[in-house]
């Protein structure tokens, strides 16, 4: 059964303090990992898919990568407006979206 | 309009009550799915429907019934509901290229906030 957890459950930073969130999967044939952000009262935003280990995907301050167990999402000098929940989903060969929890990230100014 | 759009936002209703979610895509997908969201837990995959046939039933409660009359709409028919049904329903879409999912990513909707008295 393909699984996801996220880590940690809840992030908070100081403005343009890095740092980085965890996803770790176990899924039979990956076809996909996907990030996402969720602000309050909104639903999912697709930030990037990842397709096999070894790749990277840039946007603005955020940086995901990939291995075999596990990807991490990298929050270079966040600030206030970054703050929402991170979720992270896989999908196996034939399988549909398993989420994560996600990480509930809070950016103080 | 853009992406997908979900209507109502906010929904309260009875355990007697009949009610109905909408869902419609402007993305041109042909894959489109039902979600539950509810507070500390992941997201839970309730029904998909690819080329407007469903093709998967997440073991739901009978008193939740989909319709999907075309690829670009996608209805959540609501009777009989439990208190435990409140919830974030959140409705997405996705291009496939081939029948059972593809690896291409969904795109979510704001979702219908629901709560059961």
């Amino acid at each position: 059964e393909d699984q996801v957890t996220q880590s940690p459950e809840a992030l908070r930073l100081q403005e343009g303090e890095s740092s980085s969130l965890n996803c770790s999967y176990t899924v039979s044939g990956l076809r996909g990992l996907f990030w996402y952000r969720q602000d309050p009262g909104k639903g999912p935003e697709f930030l990037f898919t990842l397709y096999s280990a070894g790749e990277e995907k840039e946007k603005e301050r955020l940086k995901a990568t990939l291995t075999k167990k596990e990807s991490f999402l990298h929050i270079t000098a966040p600030k206030p407006e970054d703050s929402a929940t991170y979720l992270c989903a896989v999908q196996g060969y034939g399988q549909n979206f398993v989420f994560g929890p996600g990480t509930r990230l809070s950016v103080l100014p | 309009e853009t992406g997908v759009t979900q209507t109502p936002r906010h929904l309260v209703m009875g355990m007697t009550n009949k009610k109905s979610l909408k869902c419609e895509q402007h993305l041109g997908h042909n894959a489109m799915y039902w979600y539950k969201q509810s507070a500390k837990k992941p997201l839970e995959l309730m029904f998909v429907y690819n080329f407007k046939e469903q093709t998967e039933n997440n073991s739901v409660p009978s008193r939740f019934s989909p319709e999907c009359p075309n690829s670009s709409h996608l209805f959540l028919h609501l009777h009989t509901l439990q208190p435990e049904d409140s919830a974030l329903y959140l409705c997405a879409s996705s291009q496939d290229n081939v029948r059972g999912g593809s690896n291409q990513p969904q795109h979510f909707g704001d979702g219908t906030r629901l709560s059961i008295l």
